[in-house]
């Protein structure tokens, strides 16, 4: 069993629809919870950064954590076609040193359709 | 300013040749890695560097040599290539501060014949 799982998708939704893209882990150990964005052919950037439980909400973005469940989600409100990607969620014990090793999920494939 | 920029952009080997892929950074960061990406695995480490002059290896570091030459190169060599390295390879930089948001570069896509 993978330590991060993730659900590969596709996900399709209509334009202006919220989307909610989830990850569940296995290490109780985690405490940063990161989402990136990858477009085709590119590589991921940072989109959300969250440590410990709760909410962090930026523009049409939320990221949720729930430790005692041991899942995150992420949220698009109005989702626009511009928002077509691979989702990836990343978590770490700890950002002290260089070796802490981000574990990735495999990545959700989101399309938002005009 | 570019970033993290990784040559070359595809590349295509026959089993048991080598290969360096390059990677370059001018954000100033002390911490280089190389991942791989394979599709519904995400992306696993290869090897990592914290500083010039220091390498460690990841998760999947079989098959693969790395040098740190300076602060901003950071390389990643393939002895004899084989067809389970068939991937996309990023590098990725990391700053100091909580927000620990790695800078990824565009990618190396390799297939190996």
């Amino acid at each position: 069993q993978k330590e991060v799982e993730q659900d590969p998708g596709p996900l399709s939704v209509p334009e202006g629809a919220i989307v909610s893209l989830n990850c569940t882990y296995s290490n109780s150990a985690f405490q940063y919870f990161m989402w990136y964005r990858q477009y085709s052919r590119k590589g991921p950037e940072l989109l959300m950064y969250t440590y410990s439980s709760g909410n962090k909400e930026d523009g049409r973005f939320t990221a949720q954590v729930d430790k005692s469940s041991k899942y995150i989600s992420l949220f698009i409100r109005d989702s626009q076609p511009s928002d077509s990607a691979t989702y990836l969620c990343a978590m770490t014990v700890s950002t002290q040193n260089a070796g802490n090793m981000l574990t990735f999920g495999g990545g959700t494939r989101l399309m938002v359709k005009p | 300013n570019a970033g993290v920029t990784q040559t070359p952009k595809f590349q295509v080997l026959k089993t048991g040749q080598s290969m360096t892929l390059q990677c370059a950074q001018d954000m100033n960061h002390n911490s280089m890695y190389w991942y791989r990406q394979d599709p519904g695995m995400g992306l696993r480490l290869i090897y990592y560097s914290a500083s010039e002059g220091t390498t460690d290896k990841g998760e999947v570091p079989n098959g693969y040599n790395v040098s740190r030459l300076n602060k901003r190169e950071f390389s990643l060599r393939l002895e004899s290539a084989a067809p389970s390295q068939t991937s996309v390879y990023f590098c990725a930089t990391r700053g100091t501060g909580r927000g620990y948001g790695y800078t990824f570069g565009s990618g190396t896509r390799l297939t190996v014949v």
